[in-house]
């Protein structure tokens, strides 16, 4: 089936180190692929949605400056948390897609703690 | 706009115990309706899938059936295990498929030997 690889699956680090995310589509293209996060015991908070090649569109109350997102080829969208501070700590899961089609896969999620 | 409500958890079992987690949308249309699955520190797993009216989708003893009259999508197991503790999301897709999924809040299933 679909397999969608998110990289690394935990990091912590110190406050205002910038923090990258990689999400490979291993064995489809993935022409959408999304970025979510999830607090403690809650549902998905959708941030935003990229198509290959197109800049990300994101959703209300998420700072694009603060999360930037490549979607530069068909297999690999990276999310890139800047000077990462501790209220920025939480679990970051990609999701993909071909366009038009469902379901979406999903990766098994990055736990991102800063210090 | 497209929403999914399911009931609130945690719901705690013993094993081989019946299983039902209600799940009811609202969306325009025919919308795709989806159950995934959560482990602990995993991302989510699609569990089953139903794309259209009296459509079943079903899945490691797990079914659920798209209902349209009723709206819902309730996700039924005849006899869960201590495997089966994880969180479960109800989640739809619009009907031109190119909307991100909308997912309930999600139910924390516990099973107890």
């Amino acid at each position: 089936g679909a397999v969608v690889s998110q990289h690394p699956s935990w990091v912590i680090c110190k406050s205002g180190t910038s923090v990258k995310i990689e999400c490979r589509s291993l064995d489809f293209q993935a022409t959408t692929m999304f970025w979510y996060r999830q607090f403690p015991k809650q549902s998905l908070m959708l941030m935003a949605t990229s198509n290959e090649g197109s800049k990300a569109t994101y959703e209300q109350g998420v700072e694009k400056d603060k999360f930037l997102i490549n979607h530069a080829s068909l297999t690999l969208s990276t999310l890139t948390v800047t000077s990462a501070h501790p209220e920025d700590s939480s679990f970051y899961i990609c999701s993909a897609r071909v366009q038009g089609h469902q379901p979406q896969h999903f990766g098994d999620g990055t736990r991102l703690s800063i210090l | 706009g497209d929403s999914v409500t399911q009931m609130e958890g945690p719901v705690t079992l013993s094993e081989e115990a019946f299983l039902t987690i209600n799940c009811t949308y609202t969306a325009t249309g025919y919308p795709s309706l989806f159950w995934y699955v959560q482990y602990p520190g995993e991302g989510l797993q699609l569990l089953l899938k139903a794309t259209k009216a009296d459509d079943k989708g079903s899945n490691k003893g797990f079914e659920a059936t798209y209902r349209k009259e009723t709206t819902s999508f309730h996700l039924e197991k005849g006899s869960v295990q201590v495997s089966d503790s994880a969180v479960y999301f109800c989640a739809l897709s619009g009907e031109s498929g190119n909307t991100p999924l909308v997912f309930g809040k999600g139910t924390r299933l516990s099973v107890i030997a």
